[in-house]
C-alpha cells in the first residue's frame, strides 16, 4: 500500500528496556521527521533526516536514536525507555524541505511505559 | 527566537456559528505556512499551504488567510464533522535544512 505506516500502533514496555517504533514510506521522499505529542506540549521534534545516511536532532532528541540506511524506513530507536518517554509518536515525510503539499504524517504509535 | 503561537486553545461553536482561528508566527523570511487539522487518534492531515502574504486558499467551509505576521484559518457555517484540532506549522532554517515547527493547535467542538 502507498503511504506511511508505523508500527507498532501501540506498545506496552518497561522502563530500562529498548524500543524501536518503525516507520516506512513508500513515496521515496527525501526528508524524514519523528514527532512526539503530548498534552500541553503539541508536536515536537525529536530527529528528522535530509536523506538516507543523514540525520540532525531536533527540539528533543535526549534518550532518542535514529539511523536511516534505506530512504524509505526511518526506525526510532528509545534505548533505556523512561516513564517521560510516555507519548503518541508521529512519523512523517515530505519530498522537500518546504513541501508544496505539506509534510504527510502517519497514524501514530502510541507507548506506554510503565 | 523563531516561533509559532495559536490561539485560542479551544474553541466551542454552535453548528452554523462562523469563527476564525489564529496562528502567529515570528521568523524571518517566512518560506511558507501549513495549516492540518487532526482528529482524535489520528495523524495530522494536510489542509493548505501559504506563501505569501494576501495569500488565500479555500476548501469548503475552511479559508486560510496569510498576513506578513499571522494567518487565520475562518470557519464558515461550521458542521460538527468539522469537530477537529487545527495545527499551524512553520519551515524554520535549521542546518541547511527546514524545520517543520508546528504550534500547540486551536481544539474546536462544533456543538449540532
Amino acid at each position: 500500500d502507498a503511504g506511511i505506516t508505523q508500527s507498532p500502533r501501540y506498545k506496552i514496555t518497561e522502563t530500562g528496556r529498548q524500543v524501536t517504533l518503525m516507520c516506512h514510506q513508500t513515496w521515496s521522499h527525501s526528508y524524514m521527521f519523528w514527532y512526539r505529542q503530548d498534552l500541553g506540549h503539541g508536536l515536537r521534534l525529536i530527529y528528522y533526516s535530509a536523506a538516507a545516511d543523514i540525520t540532525d536532532k531536533g527540539e528533543v532528541p535526549d534518550g532518542y536514536v535514529v539511523s536511516r540506511s534505506k530512504t524509505e524506513n526511518f526506525p526510532l530507536t528509545l534505548e533505556s525507555a523512561t516513564r517521560s518517554q510516555t507519548s503518541v509518536y508521529f512519523c512523517a515525510s515530505s519530498e522537500a524541505g518546504i513541501p508544496n503539499y505539506g509534510y504527510t504524517f502517519g497514524s501514530g504509535t502510541r507507548l506506554t511505559v510503565v | 527566537e523563531d516561533q509559532v503561537t495559536q490561539s485560542p486553545e479551544a474553541l466551542r461553536l454552535q453548528e452554523g456559528e462562523s469563527s476564525s482561528l489564529n496562528c502567529s508566527y515570528t521568523v524571518s523570511g517566512l518560506r511558507g505556512l501549513f495549516w492540518y487539522r487532526q482528529d482524535p487518534g489520528k495523524g495530522p492531515e494536510f489542509l493548505f499551504t501559504l506563501y505569501s502574504a494576501g495569500e488565500e486558499k479555500e476548501k469548503e467551509r475552511l479559508k486560510a488567510t496569510l498576513t506578513k505576521k499571522e494567518s487565520f484559518l475562518h470557519i464558515t457555517a461550521p458542521k460538527p464533522e468539522d469537530s477537529a484540532t487545527y495545527l499551524c506549522a512553520v519551515p524554520i532554517p535549521s542546518g541547511g535544512s527546514y524545520i517543520p515547527t508546528f504550534g500547540r493547535g486551536t481544539s474546536l467542538i462544533v456543538h449540532p
